[in-house]
């Protein structure tokens, strides 16, 4: 079956410095989805990618989904500490759309 | 608007009981799911329905129910608790299967002794 890595599990940065988050998926994707989830909260939706090479900015995060659609990455610029959480990315396949989700990547922020 | 409202929020369980986790959404979406969340394995699909009447296996069924008897209700049934369903259960919908964002609701801590 389908199956989606991410990479690290953890990372901790000071306030300020850069975070990057890689997901890789054993097959071709259809799409890509990218969820935050606040300690002791639910996931919340960030963003979708659908196109190959498809990059996307919502402020400091920057999302890329690959040439090949079975990787992608999520880069924040000059961490905050209401960027703590955990980031998922979740990904589904043509012809079968039930979502699959990473491992997740937990970063935390030294003030 | 609500959104996707789960009860109850924590739940204690001792081995063999069953008990019914509620998961209700007044967004009209047709896709409804369940999924467990347990430390480092991501959230992991249990159950989901396409529609009322429709419901279908996820990647780890084995020990739940489902039914969807309604647009708005996806109620998810443990027949005889076992430690290993310790967990946190999050319910998910969206307006379609495909492609669509879901919204999760606020989860369930479950702890089976």
């Amino acid at each position: 079956g389908q199956q989606v890595m991410q990479i690290p599990q953890y990372q901790h940065v000071q306030e300020g410095e850069d975070f990057t988050t890689y997901c890789n998926s054993s097959t071709t994707l259809s799409n890509i989805q990218w969820y935050k989830q606040r300690p002791g909260g639910h996931p919340v939706f960030l963003i979708q990618l659908v196109k190959s090479g498809e990059v996307k900015k919502q402020k400091r995060l920057t999302f890329q989904f690959g040439e090949a659609k079975k990787n992608s990455s999520l880069h924040i610029t000059a961490t905050q500490t209401t960027d703590v959480g955990t980031y998922f990315c979740a990904g589904s396949n043509f012809g079968n759309e039930k979502l699959t989700f990473g491992t997740g990547t937990r970063l935390t922020i030294i003030p | 608007n609500a959104g996707v409202t789960q009860t109850p929020k924590f739940q204690v369980l001792k081995t063999g009981q069953s008990m019914t986790l509620q998961c209700a959404q007044d967004m009209n979406h047709e896709y409804m799911s369940w999924y467990r969340q347990d430390p480092g394995m991501g959230l992991r699909l249990i159950h989901y329905s396409v529609g009322a009447g429709i419901t279908d296996q996820g990647e780890v069924p084995n020990g739940y129910n489902v039914s969807r008897s309604t647009t708005e209700d996806f109620p998810l049934r443990l027949l005889s608790a076992a430690p290993s369903q310790t967990s946190v259960y999050f319910c998910a919908s969206s307006y379609v299967q495909r492609g669509e964002k879901l919204f999760f609701g606020s989860g369930t801590q479950l702890s089976v002794l």
